[in-house]
């Protein structure tokens, strides 16, 4: 069955380094896959798409990179901010259409001041 | 623009009851989603509604129905409660030319 994982541990930087997040998955081949910040007692907000034929996108202080060998995405966060703990999830969807997208359960960064 | 709002945003019920979740977005989006999220399990799909006038079912649709009441508008009924109903519960939407889904800020519901 397809499998998404994320590192279940909390991942606490220090601030101003950079963060890096992991998203591996099994008995998957997507399309794109996407990145979306949640804080607590609130819902998911997107942030990044990257699609199978992409190897990295950026945007700000956010780079995504995609390696369908690897079956592996990582998340980062360059110069991180206290403002940037959250919980980041993973989605991969297929080229069925977003009716397909599957989650990730998620990592909490936590970026000490 | 308020974009996905929810409600309620908190719901206690006993085991039996009925209720409604209610979801409306103003960004003209076409797709509209059902997710529950429970600790260690991630967002699951519960319904979804492509575009107005359909629904179908995602991964774990039993016990609940929906209505797509217009293109705003997308309910979710627990006809039933259970306690393994007891999650928080997002509505999202998307629109073709956009690359992630819009989130409610969810609600959180109970069920003893």
């Amino acid at each position: 069955s397809q499998k998404i994982e994320q590192n279940s541990e909390a991942l606490n930087i220090q601030e101003g380094k950079t963060a890096t997040l992991t998203c591996n998955y099994t008995n998957y081949s997507p399309a794109y896959l996407q990145w979306y910040r949640q804080d607590p007692g609130r819902g998911p907000v997107f942030l990044l798409l990257i699609r199978e034929n992409e190897k990295e996108k950026r945007k700000e202080r956010l780079k995504v990179t995609f390696d369908t060998t690897l079956k592996q995405s990582l998340f980062h966060i360059t110069a991180s901010q206290p403002a940037d703990s959250a919980t980041y999830l993973c989605a991969l969807g297929n080229s069925g259409g977003y009716q397909k997208v599957t989650f990730g359960t998620g990592t909490k960064l936590q970026v000490i001041p | 623009n308020a974009g996905v709002t929810q409600t309620p945003k908190f719901q206690v019920l006993k085991t039996g009851q009925s209720m409604t979740l209610q979801c409306a977005q103003d960004m003209n989006h076409n797709s509209m989603y059902w997710y529950r999220q429970d600790p260690g399990m991630g967002l699951r799909l519960i319904y979804y509604s492509a575009s107005e006038g359909t629904t179908d079912k995602g991964e774990v649709p039993n016990g609940y129905n929906v209505s797509r009441l217009n293109k705003r508008e997308f309910s979710l009924r627990l006809e039933s409660a259970a306690p393994s109903q007891t999650s928080v519960y997002f509505c999202a939407s998307i629109t073709g030319n956009r690359e992630g889904y819009t989130f409610g800020s969810g609600t959180r519901l109970t069920v003893v």
